[in-house]
């Protein structure tokens, strides 16, 4: 079972670059998120998904933007890359809202 | 406004022992979801256990337990007989939403407890 797949795993960009995270689930579920994760703050809601088609803003949202075409997809680009974007980026998927949350294994960006 | 909070950056229990990790949360809403999840020193996201607003009984799953206090607005993980396997961040995490219809389904988390199991 593949589960929730992350693409890349790591990945170095330059100031003012722009970059697309990808994150895939074969589990056929319909909420989808993605998340930052910086030292001494936890995971910090950036965008996430409640259906194909649908998108709404996390607590961060600044800087990035989502999209959900494909169900089974959630994209997450950095359009204009800064060094506060430097972080760990998870992607998770659940099949409802009161079921646990499945997470990919994880991007670690770093923006020189 | 923290919407859920984890007083504890970091705990020390000894093996074998118990412990209990604190969260507690705000909401307005009558219908939500608590979950704690585990990340050891690989990165990995696992899931713990669950806990629902409107569930009347304390979550368990083996080691692990939620003792659910709404009234008080906490969700504590209780971990029973300590194993070294156990040193790892812990995360307590929110999702809520209406019963029924609405858009609302964002899953927030807190900012950790980083615990050590000593042998």
């Amino acid at each position: 079972n593949a589960g929730v797949t992350q693409t890349p795993k790591f990945r170095v960009l330059k100031t003012g670059q722009s970059m697309t995270l990808l994150c895939a689930q074969d589990m056929n579920h319909e909420y989808m998120y993605w998340y930052r994760q910086d030292p001494g703050m936890g995971l910090r809601l950036i965008h996430y998904s409640v259906g194909e088609g649908t998108t709404a803003k996390g607590e961060v949202p600044d800087g990035y933007n989502v999209s959900r075409l494909k169900k089974q997809n959630f994209l997450l680009g950095l359009e204009s890359a800064a060094p506060s974007q430097t972080s760990v980026y998870f992607c998770a998927s659940s099949y409802g809202r009161g079921t646990e949350a499945f997470f990919g294994q994880g991007t670690r960006l770093t923006v020189v | 406004a923290q919407k859920i909070t984890q007083t504890q950056p970091g705990m020390f229990v000894q093996e074998k022992e118990a412990v209990t990790l604190d969260c507690t949360y705000d909401t307005s809403d009558q219908s939500y979801g608590l979950f704690w999840y585990k990340q050891p020193s690989s990165g990995e996201m696992i899931f713990l256990i669950y806990q629902g607003s409107y569930d009347e009984q304390n979550a368990t799953e083996g080691r692990y337990s939620l003792n659910f206090q709404k009234a008080r607005k906490s969700a504590n993980l209780v971990i029973s007989a300590s194993q070294l396997g156990d040193s790892a961040m812990y995360f307590c995490a929110m999702r809520e939403g209406r019963e029924y219809g609405g858009s609302q389904g964002n899953l927030i988390f807190g900012k950790g407890t980083k615990l050590s199991v000593k042998p």
